[in-house]
Formats: structure tokens, C-alpha cells, sequence
């Protein structure tokens, strides 16, 4: 039973443009959601985070928006550049220890 | 260099052979975190440490073993390698909630 989606496997974008990546999650006893970044050959790096007690989050040009009645998180990236061009996953933690439940990525592709 | 470091990079071995992948981190964080990563599957917890010689079992512990004797170091043991444990592996370690990884190791089972 998966409790963190990210239901698109792969998203393409012209560069300039906004890129909206979501995640969805079914445990409501997470308080806390990462954005990570993937390139190949690479591991996951941070990205930005978000408590359940804001609705948004912004740095620079990436912003998480949390949506806790939905249960349902995005990042989007304004604007988007070629070198944003990688697989994003979503994780969230719930309100004991420091594990993480991740997502299975969004490949995300950025067109000059 | 200052960081979380994996070895090796890249394995190949053999069906019912003995693997063991090494991570190492130098900031002194509490937890350390073992991770594989399937195509479809994203990030699937194996197992990990809240401390040196405290490890609990994650989401897929089957068919590994881990230890922790020191805080730094947290290898992952295959004690008879599979087929279906073919996979890019990643390290981690957190104080708190966000976790930093290592740049993985690949391996393949023959």
C-alpha cells in the first residue's frame, strides 16, 4: 500500500515555463514533506521542505504548496530551466523518528 | 572530503555470493539510512540506525543484514545475493528531518 504517489511518471516542459509536479498521500499522522531531485548517476539531493503546519513554502524558484484537507502536495518551479532536468521525489515523515516515506519520482524534462 | 561516501560505485557478482556495501559519513548524525531504488518503486527503505548499535528493520529487510558499531559507519551485508536484488542502493544519514545521500552503488546479480 503505497501512502506517498506521485501518479505522473514523467512530465516535459519548455523552458521559461512553469513545471507543477504533484504528490499525493494517505497518512494523515505525516507532519512533514521533502522535495528531493535525482540526476543520473547521482543520489537524491534536498531540495525544499514543508511543515503540515504551513500551506506554502517558497526558495528562490521553487515553491511547495501543501494541501492537508486534499492531502496533496506540489512543487512547482517558475521559471523552468533545462538544467532542472531530472527526477523529483516527494517524502514525508511522520510525527515519530526520522524515517521517510518516499513517492516513486516524476521524471521531469525541461526544453530549451 | 567532508560528506556522506559510498563503495564501492559499481558491483557485479554472482548468485548466492556474499556482497557487502560500505557508507560512511563524516557529520556525526545519529541516523543512518539504507535505501534501494526500482524502477516503478521510487525509494524503498531496507533498514536503518538510530544510533551506533541500534537497527531496526525498514519496509524490505529481507535478505540483508546490517550492523553499526560506529556512529560513522553503516555497511549493508547481502549474506546470499539474488537475482531480485539488483538494484541501485543508497545511503543516508539525518539529524533531523532531512535526510543527505550518497551518491549509490549499482550492483548486478548474475
Amino acid at each position: 500500500d503505497q501512502q506517498v504517489k506521485q501518479n505522473s511518471p514523467s512530465l516535459s516542459v519548455q523552458e521559461g515555463r512553469i513545471s507543477i509536479l504533484n504528490c499525493d498521500y494517505t497518512n494523515s499522522m505525516f507532519d512533514y514533506f521533502l522535495w528531493y531531485k535525482k540526476y543520473p548517476a547521482e543520489g537524491p539531493t534536498f531540495l525544499i521542505s514543508i511543515s503540515s503546519i504551513k500551506d506554502k513554502n517558497e526558495d528562490g524558484r521553487f515553491t511547495v504548496f501543501l494541501n492537508k484537507s486534499a492531502k496533496h502536495l506540489s512543487l512547482h518551479i517558475v521559471p523552468s530551466q533545462p538544467g532542472d532536468s531530472a527526477v523529483y521525489f516527494c517524502a514525508a515523515r511522520r510525527n515519530a523518528g526520522n524515517m521517510l516515506t518516499f513517492g516513486g519520482g516524476t521524471r521531469l524534462m525541461v526544453k530549451p | 572530503d567532508a560528506g556522506i561516501t559510498q563503495s564501492p560505485r559499481y558491483k557485479i557478482t554472482e548468485t548466492g555470493r556474499q556482497v557487502t556495501l560500505m557508507c560512511h559519513q563524516t557529520w556525526s548524525h545519529s541516523y543512518m539510512f539504507w535505501y534501494r531504488q526500482d524502477l516503478g518503486h521510487g525509494l524503498r527503505l531496507i533498514y536503518y540506525s538510530a544510533a551506533a548499535d541500534i537497527t531496526d528493520k525498514g519496509e524490505v529487510p529481507d535478505g540483508y543484514v546490517v550492523s553499526r558499531s560506529k556512529t560513522e559507519n553503516f555497511p549493508l551485508t547481502l549474506e546470499s545475493a539474488t537475482r531480485s536484488q539488483t538494484s541501485v542502493y543508497f545511503c543516508a544519514s539525518s539529524e533531523l528531518e532531512t535526510q543527505y545521500f550518497g551518491p549509490g552503488t549499482r550492483l548486478l546479480v548474475l
